[in-house]
């Protein structure tokens, strides 16, 4: 298997500009995590689903922000408008959901917003 | 909630040494899982080892090895005859185990470990 999927790997976009994140999990994995990670925070859950289905939106940091799990091969993490302070990497991760299991990550999206 | 605690914002380590790096975590859950990811430069986040918490045995997994202390939450990563390789960030981190918990992982801050030659 390929493993979990990011693209872009890295993105720089002017302020204002709407940003697309996108993730394809490894098959079968019931389970698709958004994290984002910054010097200040460190990493930190912005949304999980279960089965394609949004389960925690907590972490999600305003309404700017918004994740969709269409089928269960990929998701998105969009950003609309983006912001300075939304620079940061955005890890994507997955796993099934036998007990025990780790979650398996991207190699990240590393987005600057100027 | 639970928390992660990662209070070493670095350590050093000479290759062929040992070096121990210190986690502690606060939950009122007794069932749950413990994780110790490596990100390299790369920024790939990779498994390292993990620990079930009902299980009293410390894993391992070649020249990594933990030292889970379940009374005082503590839960350390011990690398072997480190090498250049292991140089990276290290992250400790819970998940809980509780049937219908919440399914994330909680993070430290992380520590940075370089490996001198």
């Amino acid at each position: 298997d390929a493993g979990v999927i990011q693209s872009p790997r890295h993105e720089v976009t002017e302020m204002g500009q709407e940003v697309t994140l996108r993730c394809k999990p490894i098959s079968g994995h019931d389970y698709l995590f958004w994290y984002r990670q910054t010097m200040m925070r460190g990493l930190e859950l912005l949304i999980y689903f279960n089965n394609n289905v949004p389960i925690d939106d907590s972490g999600m940091p305003e309404d700017r922000f918004s994740a969709k799990m269409p089928n269960a091969s990929f998701s998105t993490l969009k950003i609309q408008p983006s912001e300075p302070r939304d620079s940061a990497v955005y890890f994507c991760a997955s796993r099934l959901r036998p007990r025990g299991t780790e979650a398996f990550f991207g190699q990240g999206t590393r987005l600057t917003v100027v | 909630a639970q928390t992660v605690t990662q209070s070493q914002p670095e350590m050093s380590v000479q290759e062929a040494e040992t070096v121990t790096l210190s986690c502690t975590y606060d939950t009122s859950e007794s069932d749950y899982y413990l994780f110790w990811y490596k990100q390299p430069p790369s920024r790939q986040m990779i498994l390292v080892i993990r620990q079930e918490a009902y299980k009293q045995q410390n894993a391992t997994e070649n020249r990594f090895s933990v030292n889970f202390q379940k009374a005082a939450k503590s839960f350390s990563l011990k690398i072997s005859d480190s090498q250049l390789g292991d140089a990276a960030m290290y992250f400790c981190a819970y998940r809980s185990a509780r049937t219908g918990a919440n399914s994330k992982l909680t993070f430290g801050k992380g520590i940075t470990l370089s490996v001198r030659p």
